[in-house]
């Protein structure tokens, strides 16, 4: 039974660029949330998505999007990139219907210089 | 973002002793679920609490949700060198809404 599996595990990019982050929820999961972890910080969460449309969003600007595919997996993508932006980007998954608790993939190691 | 209250931020400890931490909210949550990072992996899901009062273990680790369903406390008996990681704490309003997390415990553990 694969877990949560995101790619890739770490991404250097620069101020301006734009970037796309990859995520394939456990199996049997039909729900992705996006979370965003500073360092030292716990995990602040970003949006989620489930039957390919964002449900819920976090305190996020819209330089944060994303999109959830028909075989269930996401992408997170950002615009415009700031120092600020750099951090472990976590994805999670669950199942609508079953209490739909939320596991969690490796993450991706983001870093904008 | 809201954040919710975890303590203690840091604890060093001997093997084989056992550690208490805990969370607090100044709202309520009908889930609390308990995590553990490594450095540099995700959140690993040690124990989820779905009821106000509920007291739930998982080895040598117990947790508990707290009547007021402001906050919930972790226990783990007879520590290992394993046991190091950040422990994090997460609240959760209703199913499938977003986890609100805490800013966790750093456990080091002195063999």
């Amino acid at each position: 039974d694969a877990g949560v599996t995101q790619s890739p595990t770490h991404l250097i990019k620069t101020r301006g660029q734009q970037v796309t982050l990859r995520c394939s929820p456990k199996s049997g999961h039909d729900t992705v949330s996006w979370y965003q972890q500073a360092l030292g910080q716990g995990p602040q969460f970003i949006f989620q998505y489930y039957e390919e449309e964002e449900r819920q969003r976090g305190n996020f600007p819209d330089r944060f999007s994303g999109h959830q595919f028909p075989n269930y997996s996401s992408e997170l993508n950002v615009n415009a990139l700031l120092l600020g932006d750099s951090a472990l980007y976590l994805c999670a998954s669950s199942r609508v219907g079953y209490r739909e608790t939320q596991y969690f993939g490796p993450g991706t190691r983001l870093l904008v210089l | 973002g809201q954040q919710l209250n975890q303590s203690p931020q840091s604890m060093f400890i001997q093997e084989g002793e056992d550690v208490s931490m805990n969370c607090t909210s100044s709202s309520i949550f009908n889930t609390w679920l308990w995590y553990k990072q490594d450095p540099g992996e995700g959140p690993v899901l040690l124990i989820a609490l779905y009821k106000a009062g509920e007291l739930t273990s998982n080895g040598r680790l117990t947790a508990q949700f707290g009547i007021t369903r402001k906050d919930s406390f972790l226990n783990i008996s007879a520590s290992i060198p394993s046991d190091v990681g950040i422990y994090f704490c997460a609240g959760q309003l209703a199913g499938n809404t977003p986890l609100v997390f805490g800013k966790g415990t750093r456990l080091s553990v002195i063999a």
